[in-house]
C-alpha cells in the first residue's frame, strides 16, 4: 500500500523557537495533504488542508501565521510551528490523499511528537 | 458534514467477534463510510470503506443497511493486538473531501 512518512518522528525544542515537520508521500503523488493535531486521549483535530501549488486552507481557530504550511511538490508538505510554546506540545499527524486510486483513500503518516519546553 | 455517533469504549475477550456500530443519520448521497484504527502514538490505519450493503476484506467486515444511517464494523476473533481506538468517518470522496474525526471507540481486548 501507499506509504506516508514524517520527519522527524519526535522533536524537543525550547519555547520561542520554530520547528519544521515534513510529510512525504513515498510512492504516490498527492495533490492534497492534511495536517492534524492530537492531544493525549483525544481524537485527531484537523488543522488545515494543504493543496500543491496553492495556499493551505485552515480550519476555524487555527492560526495560519503560527502554523505555516507549504506544499511545494506533489510528494512533500511541510508544517512549521513558529515561535512554539508549551501549549503547542502535541502529536502532529499528516495524511495524503492518493488521487491515482479509485476511492481517494487517505494514508496517514506515523506522526511527530512535539515537546516544547 | 455528517454527525457521527459511536460508543466511547468497548471491552471484549480474545477470540470473540466485536461489532462497533456507528450512527450517521444525516449522511449525504455522495458520502462513503470509512473506518480507521489507531494505536497510541501512531497515525491512523485504514481498515475498511464502503458505500452500501456489505464489504469484507482480510481484516474486517462492514455492514451498511439500506438507509445508510448507520454502519457496523465487525472484527472477527479479536486478539490482544486489536486493542486500539476505532474511528468511523463519513465523507464525500469527490473533490474537496476532508476527513473529520469523531471521538472514536476505544476497544480493549482482554485475555
Amino acid at each position: 500500500g501507499a506509504v506516508v512518512s514524517q520527519h522527524p518522528s519526535w522533536v524537543i525544542c525550547k519555547s520561542g523557537t520554530s520547528v519544521k515537520i515534513e510529510c512525504r508521500s513515498l510512492d504516490f503523488q498527492a495533490t492534497t495533504m492534511f495536517w492534524y493535531r492530537q492531544f493525549p486521549k483525544q481524537s485527531l483535530m484537523l488543522m488545515a488542508t494543504s493543496n500543491e501549488g496553492s495556499k493551505a486552507t485552515y480550519e476555524q481557530g487555527v492560526e495560519k501565521d503560527k502554523f505555516l504550511i507549504n506544499h511545494a511538490s506533489l510528494t512533500l508538505s511541510t508544517l512549521t510551528v513558529t515561535s512554539a510554546h508549551p501549549e503547542d506540545s502535541s502529536f502532529y499527524i499528516c495524511s495524503a490523499r492518493s488521487t491515482g486510486k479509485g476511492n481517494n483513500e487517505q494514508f496517514f503518516g506515523p506522526g511527530t511528537r512535539l515537546t516544547v519546553l | 458534514l455528517a454527525k457521527i455517533t459511536q460508543p466511547i469504549s468497548m471491552d471484549s475477550y480474545e477470540g470473540q467477534e466485536v461489532n462497533i456500530t456507528c450512527s450517521h443519520n444525516n449522511i449525504a448521497t455522495n458520502d462513503y463510510i470509512t473506518w480507521y484504527q489507531q494505536f497510541p502514538s501512531q497515525g491512523p490505519r485504514f481498515i475498511i470503506q464502503g458505500y452500501k450493503t456489505k464489504v469484507t476484506n482480510e481484516v474486517a467486515s462492514l455492514f451498511i443497511p439500506a438507509d445508510r444511517k448507520s454502519s457496523t464494523l465487525s472484527l472477527p476473533r479479536v486478539s490482544l493486538s486489536d486493542t486500539a481506538v476505532y474511528y468511523c468517518l463519513v465523507g464525500d470522496h469527490t473533490g474537496g473531501f476532508k476527513t473529520i474525526f469523531g471521538a472514536g471507540t476505544r476497544l480493549f481486548v482482554k485475555a
